[in-house]
């Protein structure tokens, strides 16, 4: 069965440290999403990609980066890691339909 | 951005239909309404959309009101593992920001 998947599923960094977010999905969607989700915030969007070497930032992408090589991939990347960026992350794509099909979730700890 | 209002909670007993409500006044001609729900330590999870007319599928069914400014996710029959925190969020063509508010925490009595 087509899925998507992230990786780790929990992560502990240091402030300071670069941290990678893996996302991958079979079902050859081309619309990717990332969200983090906080007590009291639900989740917000990060950054979105509708295609190979298409990326655009959501409404809270100060800090991240993502990259899209290849339809099924979308990793997030934190350049310089925050305590504020402690959260848990989730990554998504969408099909033609317009559902969003969502990964179990990265918990990110950073101390 | 049009927002959705939802009760915090709601309690249901097992085997019987639940109404999970939404209101949506500020809802424009081309917001779709969709429903998620996220049970615990799970990524949110699609239940349905629609735009103007009700919708069913296998998970639930939605009922959307001749104005559209407020709509009904319909569980039909409740089972113990529909306890999950439901969201309805509007989004509106081009727009992708699928704000999720804090939705409404459904438990289900045995």
């Amino acid at each position: 069965d087509a899925e998507i998947t992230q990786s780790p599923r929990h992560k502990i960094t240091e402030t300071g440290r670069q941290v990678t977010l893996a996302c991958h999905q079979t079902w050859n969607h081309n619309n990717m999403f990332w969200y983090r989700q906080d007590l009291g915030h639900g989740l917000r969007l990060i950054h979105y990609s509708y295609g190979v070497q298409d990326t655009n930032k959501g409404e809270v992408s100060d800090g991240y980066s993502v990259s899209r090589s290849n339809t099924e991939d979308l990793p997030l990347t934190l350049e310089s890691a925050a305590s504020s960026q402690t959260s848990v992350y989730f990554c998504a794509s969408r099909d033609e339909g317009d559902t969003q099909y969502f990964g179990p979730g990265t918990r990110l700890t950073v101390l | 951005d049009a927002k959705t209002t939802q009760p915090n909670s709601m309690e249901s007993n097992e085997e019987e239909p639940v109404h999970l409500p939404c209101n949506h006044s500020t809802i424009s001609g081309t917001d779709y309404i969709h429903w998620y729900r996220q049970l615990p330590s799970q990524g949110p999870e699609y239940v349905i959309h629609g735009l103007t007319s009700n919708v069913n599928n296998r998970m639930a069914s939605l009922a959307i009101a001749e104005d559209r400014k407020s709509s009904t996710l319909i569980l039909h029959r409740a089972t113990l593992r529909d306890a999950a925190v439901y969201y309805c969020i509007l989004r509106g063509v081009g727009n992708e920001k699928l704000t999720f508010g804090t939705g409404t925490r459904l438990t289900i009595i045995p």
